[in-house]
């Protein structure tokens, strides 16, 4: 069974600060996805990544896609209240997304 | 415009009865899921459609039959529902099979089972 484990699992932080989302597999995906959640609403797409060692830039938030493809990272600089909600990295393997199991982000003004 | 559209956005229902939960795309894309979110906020896939044809069903009940009488379209019918079915169902699409699409989500239907 593939898992995809984040950590941590909630973080709570003051607006300003930095912070980074780990997403760890003993598999291997052929691409990698960030999703945020916000409550009472389905997942959005943030970033693909496809490439080993790939780093995508989305505004404050920087993605990485590990060199085996077997684990990635979200950073975000400089939060903001509107940065709050459930992070979800999810696996591309055989036609489906393995979605891993969630960070709680909250950020405090 | 709502690019997935899912319906009811909440069922509550007695143990025992059978239920639907409907899903519409206007995206084109080719293929459609259902993922159940369980309480701590774990999506699992469900099912998979690609041009209306099941390539994904993960180990679930057969009380669970999803259809889908064209691509745009994917619904879910439960039989003889149960307590453990409580939980937020998802409805997504993506342009292919191909993983490296995104998923486009609907906003989920809650469901409760008492």
């Amino acid at each position: 069974t593939q898992l995809l484990e984040q950590s941590p699992q909630f973080l709570s932080i003051q607006e300003g600060e930095n912070l980074t989302v780990y997403c760890n597999s003993s598999s291997v995906f052929s691409s990698l996805q960030w999703y945020r959640q916000e409550p009472g609403e389905g997942p959005v797409l943030l970033v693909t990544v496809v490439t080993g060692g790939e780093v995508k830039k989305l505004k404050r938030l920087t993605f990485q896609f590990g060199d085996a493809r077997k684990d990635s990272s979200l950073h975000i600089t400089a939060a903001q209240p509107g940065d709050t909600g459930l992070y979800l990295c999810a696996g591309g393997s055989s036609y489906k997304l393995i979605f891993g199991s969630g960070t709680r982000l909250l950020v405090r003004p | 415009d709502t690019a997935v559209s899912q319906t009811p956005k909440y069922l509550v229902t007695q143990m025992g009865n059978d239920k639907s939960i409907k899903c519409e795309q206007n995206l084109g894309h080719d293929t459609m899921y259902w993922y159940k979110q369980d309480s701590k906020k774990f999506l699992k896939i469900m099912f998979s459609y690609n041009n209306k044809e099941l390539i994904i069903n993960e180990t679930v009940p057969n009380r669970f039959s999803p259809k889908s009488p064209d691509k745009a379209h994917l619904n879910l019918h439960i039989n003889s529902l149960e307590l453990g079915d409580s939980a937020v169902y998802f409805c997504a699409s993506s342009q292919s099979a191909q993983t490296h699409y995104g998923y486009t989500f609907g906003s989920g239907t809650r469901l409760t089972v008492v």
